[in-house]
C-alpha cells in the first residue's frame, strides 16, 4: 500500500523567507500528486497536482512542487511567503489503476510571522 | 468551480445516539464520494469510499456497521455514526470526484463535520 511522509510538522517563517515543504511518498508505480491547503477553519483546496508530463507544476498563490521520480519526491515550494500563507499543507497521493481514494501525509503547519 | 457541501458543521452529542452526516456535490453528479476522518494533530484518514446505487466499500478497520454509508443519488451521500461514543469524537471529511471526462480530476472537499461526543 502506498504512504505518503512530511518529515516536517510544524514550520514557522517570516514573511518574505522562502518555503520548502518536504513530501516523500512510496509506491514503485504510476502516480498522482497532489498538495491541498487548508487555511484556519476552512475546509481543504487544491494548491496543485501532477498527473503527467513537466515535472515542475505550478498552483495557485504562488506555489510550485518538483516531482523527482528517483527520490520518490513532490516537495512543495514558494519564494516568498507571506503572513496569509498561515495554513496547513497536506501532501497527498492517488496511485494504481482505478482506485481515486487519497493517501495523505500528516501535514505540515506553516506559520508565517509579520 | 466545483463545490461540496457537508452538514452539519459541528454536532454535540450523548453517546448513544446516532448522528448523521450529509456530503452534497452542489453543481455536479459524483457516482463516488469519499469519507475521511481526522484525529486531532493527525492527518486524514479514508474510511470508506461510497459508491451511488451500491454498497460502500470500507477501509481495513473500519466497522460498517458502526459507519452507515447511504449514497442514494447522484448528489448525496450520507454518514451515520450509529451509537456513538467518545471515542468516535473526530473531524469527518467528505469528497468528490467530478466526472473523469477522460481526465483525472482532483477531489473536492467538504467543510467537514467536527462530532463531539459526550
Amino acid at each position: 500500500a502506498q504512504s505518503v511522509s512530511q518529515h516536517n510538522h510544524h514550520v514557522i517563517l517570516s514573511e518574505a523567507a522562502s518555503l520548502e515543504l518536504g513530501c516523500n511518498y512510496s509506491y514503485g508505480g504510476t502516480v498522482n500528486l497532489f498538495w491541498y491547503v487548508q487555511y484556519p477553519g476552512q475546509h481543504l483546496q487544491l494548491l496543485l497536482k501532477y498527473f503527467s508530463g513537466d515535472p515542475l507544476v505550478k498552483g495557485i498563490k504562488g506555489f510550485e512542487a518538483e516531482f523527482i521520480k528517483s527520490k520518490f519526491s513532490f516537495n512543495l515550494r514558494k519564494p516568498s511567503v507571506q503572513w496569509s500563507d498561515t495554513a496547513e499543507y497536506f501532501c497527498a497521493v492517488n496511485a494504481g489503476m482505478g482506485r481515486r481514494a487519497l493517501t495523505f501525509g500528516s501535514g505540515t503547519r506553516l506559520q508565517v510571522q509579520p | 468551480g466545483a463545490v461540496v457541501s457537508q452538514h452539519p458543521s459541528w454536532v454535540i452529542c450523548k453517546s448513544g445516539t446516532s448522528v448523521k452526516i450529509e456530503c452534497r456535490s452542489l453543481d455536479f453528479q459524483a457516482t463516488t464520494m469519499f469519507w475521511y476522518r481526522q484525529f486531532p494533530k493527525q492527518s486524514l484518514m479514508l474510511m470508506a469510499t461510497s459508491n451511488e446505487g451500491s454498497k460502500a466499500t470500507y477501509e481495513q478497520g473500519v466497522e460498517k456497521d458502526k459507519f452507515l454509508i447511504n449514497h442514494a443519488s447522484l448528489t448525496l451521500s450520507t454518514l451515520t455514526v450509529t451509537s456513538a461514543h467518545p471515542e468516535d469524537s473526530s473531524f469527518y471529511i467528505c469528497s468528490a470526484r467530478e466526472p473523469a471526462g477522460g481526465k483525472n480530476q482532483p477531489q473536492h472537499f467538504g467543510d467537514g463535520t467536527r462530532l463531539s461526543i459526550l
